[in-house]
């Protein structure tokens, strides 16, 4: 069974630097084609995605957050950790991270399943 | 602001269909891609439903009923999940997502059940 759980502050402030960290269990990070993503959904409940990391660590960003982002992993420890820096209130969001499934001969990539998420909010 | 294009809303009775709708922009073509839709409900992370490229090439998520289908209108450059003999289990959110490059989620469809 896989499980992922997100921990991290709950509360920053404007211009401080996030850190998450994702544990996980029943995969391993090291295996072929295995990757976790990062995912916040904000208080209206649009879901962004932020980043995603690979088993080969290959790292992925959202193109409009790029600069901001950082995406590392442990896989002896398998956690992997997500880093934003310059947070601004408009970041206030759960955050989730996801084990990502794939199908690679058909291009099939979906995030599944979740961590229940943890709310990060950003106020002075 | 999402670029996939949900409606925000939608309600059916018990028993009845539910057709959402995820419209997606002009530049990317609904034919190419895979559509993924995702269900939510109060209090829990999203849960993966289906993915959805062509009748041929399509599957659901374990222990996802049959009731939940997906399809496409090409000409409306729109993927869609059907929700059939609609449950009152099934009030939730729904999102739609592709992975063409990046990953891009719907703004989700609350689906409300009379």
């Amino acid at each position: 069974q896989i499980t992922l759980k997100e921990s991290g502050p709950k509360l920053v402030k404007p211009t401080q630097t996030l850190t998450l960290t994702c544990t996980f269990s029943g995969f391993s990070l090291s295996n072929s084609g295995v990757g976790v993503g990062w995912i916040r959904q904000t208080p209206g409940k649009a879901l962004e995605w932020l980043a995603l990391i690979y088993w080969n660590d290959d790292k992925r960003y959202s193109p409009s957050l790029k600069s901001r982002l950082t995406i590392t992993k442990d896989s002896s420890k398998n956690e992997v950790v997500l880093t934003m820096t310059d947070m601004n209130p408009v970041d206030t969001a759960t955050y989730f991270c996801a084990h990502r499934r794939g199908i690679a001969a058909s291009g099939h990539n979906w995030f599944d399943p979740w961590g229940q998420g943890t709310l990060v909010t950003v106020s002075p | 602001q999402p670029v996939l294009t949900q409606p925000p809303s939608s309600s059916a009775s018990p028993g009845e269909s539910a057709r959402l709708t995820c419209t997606l922009p002009s530049d990317i073509n609904v034919g190419d891609c895979n559509i993924y839709w995702y269900q939510q409900k109060p209090g829990s992370p999203p849960k993966y439903l289906l993915y959805y490229y062509s009748d041929s090439d399509m599957g659901r998520g374990s222990g996802v009923p049959s009731r939940f289908s997906g399809s496409k209108d090409a000409s409306a450059n729109t993927g869609i999940l059907l929700i059939s003999g609609l449950q009152s289990e099934d009030e939730a959110d729904y999102y739609c997502m592709i992975w063409p490059i990046n990953v891009i989620f719907g703004g989700g469809t609350k689906v409300t059940v009379l």
